[in-house]
């Protein structure tokens, strides 16, 4: 199947600061890229869409000046969580679908597990 | 907004017994897909089921999409340790498929004791 990859896997990082997670399709191109955050036992809740050449499309709710998504290429979109505060610890997972029976099943990259201080 | 929703949201069973998952949609799908996630990892595709009262297996894993495709199963048979993890059932967000966004349920949690 499509890999997809995430960087980094893991990062602390003090409050304040901005952290970059990179999500790439490593043997597809994927036009759109989908960022979902994930609190421990609960399921995947989307946070953006991310449009290769234009602008993400968040959803409602989610601050788009403090979750910066640029998909800059067919094969990278990138996951900026700026001025980091403890609530934002998280499990980040990025997606790209990639083709299937009748509509795009979506590919999941390993995660990202960011933990503020 | 659609919503899908899964039942139980946990399961423990004894290694060897069965197990099934259910799904709901507020909306009728034009498809439903299962994904799987292990404890620490991110979720796996399993399959995608299209047609009204499609059965699929897949070794001791059955899925059912039901006649009005609003609601879908996963039954497992004699659990091992390894289906150990989180099963989540996704239909497509938006009725004409757009964005290829999905609506992912709330997942159901097994566990299974050797």
């Amino acid at each position: 199947g499509a890999v997809v990859s995430q960087h980094p896997s893991r990062v602390i990082c003090k409050s304040g600061t901005s952290v970059k997670i990179e999500c790439r399709s490593l043997d597809f191109q994927a036009t759109t890229m989908f960022w979902y955050r994930q609190f421990p036992k609960q399921s995947l809740m989307l946070m953006a869409t991310s449009n290769e050449g234009s602008k993400a499309t968040y959803e409602q709710g989610v601050e788009k000046d403090k979750f910066l998504i640029n998909h800059a290429s067919l094969t990278l979109s990138t996951l900026t969580v700026t001025s980091a505060h403890p609530e934002d610890s998280s499990f980040y997972i990025c997606s790209a679908p990639a083709g299937g029976e009748g509509t795009d099943t979506q590919y999941f990259g390993p995660g990202t597990r960011l933990t503020v201080l | 907004g659609q919503q899908v929703m899964q039942i139980p949201q946990y399961q423990h069973v004894q290694e060897g017994e069965d197990f099934t998952t259910y799904c709901n949609s507020s909306t009728t799908l034009s498809n439903i897909q299962w994904y799987k996630q292990r404890p620490g990892g991110h979720p796996v595709f399993l399959i995608q089921l299209v047609k009204s009262g499609e059965v699929k297996k897949q070794k001791r894993l059955t899925f059912q999409f039901g006649e009005a495709k609003k609601n879908s199963s996963l039954h497992i048979t004699a659990t091992q340790t390894t289906d150990v993890g989180t099963y989540f059932c996704a239909g497509p967000t938006r009725t004409d498929n757009a964005g290829n966004m999905l609506t992912f349920g709330g997942g159901t949690r097994l566990m299974v004791k050797p």
